[in-house]
């Protein structure tokens, strides 16, 4: 079981906005402002999309952002394109020193 | 462009240890950064190892602290891996990443991974 939770899979149309969810508690995400989120094709290494919850990467569409509330973290895609099909992680740092991960969306566009 | 490649056996027996090199280019460890080790086993989610300063201080996840070990060979621009008493469930594509240049809670840079299998 993966320390942060996530929504197992999401879906849109191209054009549409879509958000994924990642939960953690006091001791992780809703103690600091080190959420990351992460991109990763089948068969590729992830690709760092959002960084200190709402920082982007040079070179990461702005079509990408990220937000937190309380103990959970969002990351938000506008105007869906094909190629936005991959699994997104999740990650954050803890109380314990510790990076932990979310257990992965599958996102889907129809 | 900063290029990470990770380098060593793809096979390792049950209880031996499985070690793994990071060869860096385009950016001298010496310098700065934390690198780091995440691994994936197949078809599941990602999962922090360890990271390390360039100045050679330490960090690793507390449920594997006690079979990990990451150092840093400034001269060859690399760091390494060694994971102790191996069994199946470390069977994963492990991945080497440059995270940031004051913590080690994110990673822009990625190796290609590489894929470890422990069987006998």
């Amino acid at each position: 079981q993966s320390a942060l939770t996530q929504p197992a899979s999401v879906s849109g149309s191209p054009g549409q906005s879509i958000t994924i969810s990642c939960t953690g508690t006091s001791s992780d995400v809703g103690g600091y402002n080190y959420v990351s989120w992460y991109q990763q094709h089948p068969g590729k290494a992830p690709k760092l999309m959002i960084y200190d919850v709402s920082n982007r990467p040079s070179g990461v569409s702005n079509r990408f952002s990220g937000s937190k509330s309380g103990n959970t973290a969002s990351l938000t895609i506008s105007g869906l394109q094909a190629e936005d099909e991959a699994d997104y992680y999740c990650s954050s740092y803890t109380s314990s020193s510790n990076v932990v991960f979310g257990g992965g969306t599958k996102l889907t566009v129809l | 462009q900063v290029q990470l490649q990770e380098s060593g056996p793809g096979l390792v027996k049950p209880s031996e240890t499985l070690s793994l090199t990071c060869a860096v280019s385009g950016y001298s460890i010496s310098s700065g950064y934390y690198w780091g080790w995440i691994r994936q086993p197949p078809g599941k989610g990602l999962e922090w190892i360890g990271s390390i300063y360039h100045s050679g201080s330490t960090y690793y996840n507390p449920s594997l602290k006690s079979r990990v070990t990451i150092s840093v060979d400034t001269s060859k621009n690399q760091f390494s891996l060694k994971l102790s008493s191996v069994t199946a469930a470390d069977t994963a594509v492990y991945y080497c990443a440059r995270h940031g240049y004051s913590g080690y809670d994110w990673a822009g840079y990625w190796g290609q991974g590489t894929l470890v299998t422990v069987s006998s």
